[in-house]
């Protein structure tokens, strides 16, 4: 099955710097990679998300790149502000018959300081 | 619209125990998907859905039976609770291939 990767485990920049977490994945067939927030005690939301048809796609200060070849895909976090600080996971969809299940990584904890 | 929820938020569980989790949708999605959450871990599938009267295993089946009785609803089973399943559960919902919708957990402890 499909295996997520997610580095580093931890992050901590000054407000205003860049934030980048890298994920790799193991399923060629996999060509659907969300971005999740979850802050503490809170559900996991959608933050971008990104299919293998497209290489870069931003949102504001969020970006994210995708390189089919290397099976990697990163999270780019611009002018990072307190209440950036969470924890992101990144996920693939496995390309499985009829479903679309999402398999995550193991999650960054960012801390933005002020 | 209330979207994902889930019942209960919090529950005790004595080794033994059964229970059932409940997560329900208003949005018309198609597939719905329980997974749990263990620190360090990420989000792991459990069960999942692709509709009513469906389901098929995840990642960690083992210990857990869900039914889909309803397309809104998606119940989660322990039949017999074991310390291992102490988690945070949450269960998610989607259109097809689209952005899952996460519940909002629920914090199971098996003493």
């Amino acid at each position: 099955g499909e295996n997520v990767e997610q580095h580093p485990s931890t992050l901590s920049v000054q407000e205003g710097d860049s934030a980048v977490i890298k994920c790799t994945y193991s399923d060629s067939a996999s060509n659907y990679f969300p971005w999740y927030k979850q802050e503490l005690g809170k559900r996991p939301q959608l933050i971008i998300d990104i299919r293998s048809n497209v290489g870069e796609k931003k949102d504001q200060r969020i970006a994210v790149t995708l390189n089919k070849t290397a099976k990697h895909f990163s999270l780019h976090i611009t002018e990072t502000q307190p209440e950036d600080s969470a924890v992101y996971f990144c996920a693939a969809s496995m390309k499985d018959t009829g479903r679309r299940a999402l398999t995550f990584g193991s999650g960054t904890r960012l801390q933005v300081q002020p | 619209n209330a979207g994902v929820t889930q019942t209960p938020k919090f529950r005790v569980l004595k080794t033994g125990q059964s229970m059932t989790l409940l997560c329900a949708q208003d949005m018309n999605h198609e597939y719905m998907y329980w997974y749990r959450q263990d620190p360090g871990m990420g989000l792991r599938l459990i069960h999942y859905s692709v509709g009513e009267g469906t389901t098929a295993k995840g990642e960690v089946p083992d210990g857990y039976n869900v039914s889909r009785l309803k397309k809104q609803n998606f119940l989660l089973g322990l039949e017999s609770a074991a310390p291992s399943q102490t988690s945070v559960y949450f269960c998610a919902s989607s259109k097809t291939d689209n952005e899952q919708f996460f519940g909002p957990g629920t914090r199971l402890t098996v003493l």
